[in-house]
Order: structure tokens, then C-alpha cells, then sequence
């Protein structure tokens, strides 16, 4: 069985200033690593992914995110964050295995960056 | 369609009540997923299709809860005699492929409808 925790349900940061979002994950066969982001009425969308290869991935308005396969753990960074980022932010896992599957989201962390 | 679409966005309906939630996939997408989020807590699992497999109801909270997909497309989750615990919002994904998810990676969500229990 997989699960994930999300350490904080809130995190409120200053704009441009840095923020790490932790993600914490255990499960027993090896899995897929996601993090989405939901805007304010909005529905999920997808904002970076770890599949195999490099343990540092990239999205493309600046998160990033490292899977330490010995914690592990996949937290979300930036260095410097917007106003526009707030937003609730999801990390979830996929286990690798044949013939379909679920994946198990995180309970969230609401982000809120104050001017 | 260009996106996943959910049907109604909203719905509020009276306690004991039957309601149908639709999803419309992407075009060509066979897998598709029902989870529900809660106020304060993470996306719950509800239910999966892949192709023609029979589904993962795996995570359906109780047998209140139905959900059939048509002809590998639409799906339409029901909640039978609903409870006011059932309140929250009822996402619904698709993805290329279900066994095919680590070269393609990630859902495409639909906004979600908002079901209030009154």
C-alpha cells in the first residue's frame, strides 16, 4: 500500500521570497511522483512530475522538486514565489506495476504568497 | 473535447436524494478516474476505468455509490439516497492510458462539481 503526507496544510510566504512545500511518501513496490496545483476555482492541473533519470525535476514557472529516494521524500521548492502562485499544492504517488492503477494524492498545502 | 468536462458544477440537492454526476473525458483517453475532495483533506479515490476492464471500485465509500462508463466514454458517478456527509467536490480524470501512465505521466482534470447535501 502507498500513502503520502503533506508536512504542512498551510504555508504563508512574502512574495519573492524562497518556499519548500514537503512531501513525505512510503510504499512497499517502486512508484511515479506528481505534484499538481489547484488555483483558486480551478480544477487540478498537473505541474511536475518524477518518473525515472534525474533526481532533480524542473517545471516550467520555476518549481522544482528533489526525490531523495532514501527519505524518501519529493519536496517542492522555488526559490523566489509570486503573488500568482497561491494556490493549494498536491504531491501524489503512483505505484509502477501492470494492468492500471490509482494514484494516492497527499491531503494538500495551501500556499499563500502576501505582498 | 479539448478538456475533461464535468457536469453539473454545481449541485445542490435535498438529503435522501438520488443525484448523477457526469464526466466527459478527452477524446481518446481510456482511462478515467473518480476521486472526491473534502473540505480540508486530500483527493479521495473513488473509482477507476480502463478500457474495457472491469473497474477498480476499490475506493467507493459505500454501496450508495455507483459509477458506469458508456461505450468507453462518458461516465456518470451516482450517489444514491445522499447523506450529508457526501457534500464535497467530485473530481473526475482521464488519462492515455492506464498502463501506459509512466511514459505519459499525470491525469488532465476535469473543474469538478460541487455537491451540497442540504
Amino acid at each position: 500500500a502507498q500513502s503520502v503526507t503533506q508536512l504542512d496544510s498551510q504555508v504563508p510566504v512574502f512574495e519573492e521570497a524562497p518556499v519548500e512545500l514537503r512531501c513525505n511518501y512510503s510504499s512497499s513496490v517502486s512508484v511515479y511522483l506528481f505534484w499538481y496545483v489547484q488555483y483558486p476555482n480551478q480544477g487540478l492541473q498537473l505541474l511536475l512530475k518524477y518518473l525515472s533519470g534525474s533526481t532533480l525535476v524542473e517545471s516550467i514557472n520555476g518549481f522544482e522538486t528533489e526525490f531523495n529516494k532514501s527519505q524518501t521524500s519529493f519536496h517542492l521548492r522555488k526559490p523566489s514565489v509570486h503573488i500568482s502562485d497561491t494556490a493549494e499544492y498536491f504531491c501524489a504517488v503512483s505505484p509502477i506495476r501492470a494492468g492500471g492503477f490509482k494514484t494516492i494524492f497527499g491531503a494538500g498545502t495551501r500556499l499563500f504568497v502576501k505582498a | 473535447g479539448a478538456g475533461v468536462s464535468q457536469s453539473p458544477s454545481n449541485k445542490v440537492t435535498e438529503k435522501g436524494k438520488d443525484v448523477e454526476l457526469r464526466c466527459d473525458p478527452i477524446s481518446g483517453h481510456t482511462a478515467l478516474y473518480w476521486y472526491r475532495q473534502s473540505l480540508g483533506q486530500g483527493l479521495e479515490f473513488l473509482i477507476y476505468f480502463q478500457g474495457n476492464s472491469a473497474p477498480d471500485k476499490s475506493g467507493l465509500p459505500s454501496d450508495r455509490f455507483s459509477a458506469e462508463r458508456t461505450g468507453g466514454s462518458v461516465s456518470t458517478l451516482t450517489i444514491q439516497r445522499t447523506q450529508q456527509e457526501d457534500s464535497a467536490v467530485y473530481l473526475c480524470a482521464s488519462s492515455p492510458s492506464g498502463t501506459d501512465y509512466g511514459r505519459v505521466g499525470g491525469y488532465t482534470f476535469g473543474s469538478g462539481t460541487r455537491l451540497t447535501v442540504v
